[in-house]
């Protein structure tokens, strides 16, 4: 059954902890996205990665970082220096990058990170 | 940089009723996507455009390309209460570009 999988669903931190979110997808896709929801805006764009052990910045990158070592896993790191980590983070994949000019996105189900 | 425009934020019909919505942008687009999101939940992939005045049918959703490759529609047939939920629209502007996302609207239907 090939899909995205983001895990935990529900993530809970204390300030000044790092967390790790975790995104797998098992589409042989080449790249992949972190997203960040919040109540009332749109999706903006944390991270992305076309290629294997390659990642650039999206709009928003202060405060996370992210790893590619494997085509299928990308997680994001939220750290400490994120001032504002509370929302829903969405993980996405394409079966081609931003060259392909086409780029149909799909989504995982998402994981709600909450700062206590 | 590029900006989708969505409105109303929010709709509300009755069941059985059909519902059209618009995406609109001040510059041109290759590529038009879908979306609807429930509650808790990522968005799903309704219906992907990638020609200009495409026409493309997903069951009861219907999705158009815009001719000018400045607008798409979505309509929704003959509702029903599963249809809640956020639809997002997206468009690629080409080579080497991010994708665009507009705020969504939150579709509410009365049973």
């Amino acid at each position: 059954d090939g899909g995205i999988t983001q895990s935990p669903k529900y993530l809970f931190r204390k300030e000044g902890q790092n967390v790790t979110l975790s995104c797998e997808q098992n589409l042989n896709h080449d790249a992949m996205y972190w997203y960040r929801q919040d109540p009332g805006q749109g999706l903006r764009l944390i991270y992305y990665s076309q290629i294997v052990n390659d990642f650039q910045k999206g709009d928003i990158a202060e405060g996370y970082s992210v790893s590619r070592e494997k085509k299928e896993s990308f997680p994001l790191t939220v750290t400490s220096a994120q001032k504002n980590p509370t929302a829903f983070y969405l993980c996405a994949s394409s079966r081609a990058g931003l060259a392909g000019g086409t780029d149909t996105q799909y989504f995982g189900p998402g994981t709600r990170l909450t700062v206590l | 940089g590029q900006q989708l425009n969505q409105s109303p934020q929010s709709m509300f019909i009755q069941e059985g009723e059909d519902v059209s919505m618009n995406c609109t942008s001040s510059s041109i687009f290759n590529t038009w996507l879908w979306y609807k999101q429930d509650p808790g939940e990522g968005p799903v992939l309704l219906i992907a455009l990638y020609k200009a005045g495409e026409l493309t049918s997903n069951g009861r959703l219907t999705a158009q390309f815009g001719i000018t490759r400045k607008d798409s529609f979505l309509n929704i047939s003959a509702s029903i209460p599963s249809d809640v939920g956020i639809y997002f629209c997206a468009g690629h502007p080409g080579a080497n570009s991010k994708l665009t996302f507009g705020k969504g609207i939150t579709l509410s239907v009365r049973p």
